[in-house]
């Protein structure tokens, strides 16, 4: 199986900031990544599809890059909303979907 | 606008068997792969299988291989999951999410249903 590690597993940062998640997967899977923004409770939020695309609804300050096996997602002026849990997940043709661990975006 | 219900929380003893529904609303039913993912309290989520109700094949994780069914019905645009010799460690919020595109196995997720609660408790 492809494994999914995030960095960092937590962050904590101040509305406004910029900040930057990291994925990195054991061996390539194309462009073939997903973000996930989950909260307490609540089903996952596709929020970034194939790397870099952006979901339709979904502020713009969110954004994704990489390819193969490392992958970051941004986003460019935190939020209140933001303080969440981002996962993100591979799904490549090989299977199975795999997620990463989880990064735990705190309020400093 | 396409939306995912599914059934309610359920408690099961370890050992027997538990049966989640995911009932579609709004759009193309049967050429979407719908797929199921848990979540342990806690923890992060896992991949459990897919399956396109036109096809009617699934694919499951080996993990969950000869344990999990996962069916389909047209007629009620209803998908369903059924997990078999439960324990404890099945403790966990089980979802159904569907596939961005048509007739794809391996896609994005970008419609999920609200969490069914599963509990394995004697």
């Amino acid at each position: 199986d492809i494994q999914m590690t995030q960095s960092p597993s937590t962050l904590s940062a101040s509305v406004g900031d910029r900040v930057t998640i990291t994925c990195r997967a054991s061996q390539s899977v194309s462009s073939w990544l997903a973000w996930f923004q989950q909260k307490p409770g609540k089903a996952p939020k596709l929020l970034i599809y194939k790397a870099s695309s952006l979901e339709s609804g979904v502020p713009s300050r969110f954004s994704g890059s990489g390819s193969g096996t490392e992958f970051t997602l941004t986003i460019s002026s935190l939020q209140p909303d933001d303080f969440a849990t981002y996962y993100c997940q591979q799904y490549n043709t090989y299977f199975p979907y795999t997620f990463g661990q989880g990064t735990k975006l705190e309020i400093k | 606008q396409v939306q995912l219900v599914q059934s309610g929380a359920e408690v099961r003893k370890p050992g027997s068997s538990v049966k989640v529904s995911c009932k579609a609303s709004g759009g193309t039913f049967s050429t979407y792969a719908i797929n199921w993912v848990r979540q342990a309290p806690g923890q992060g989520l896992e991949w459990m299988g897919g399956i396109i109700p036109i096809s009617g094949t699934a694919i499951y994780a080996q993990k969950f291989k000869g344990r999990v069914t996962m069916t389909t019905d047209e007629s009620t645009t209803t998908a369903s999951m059924e997990l078999s010799s439960l324990t404890s460690e099945d403790t966990a919020v089980y979802s159904c999410a569907r596939a961005m595109r048509e007739l794809a196995y391996s896609d994005a997720l970008d419609i999920w249903g609200q969490g069914t609660m599963v509990t394995v408790s004697s």
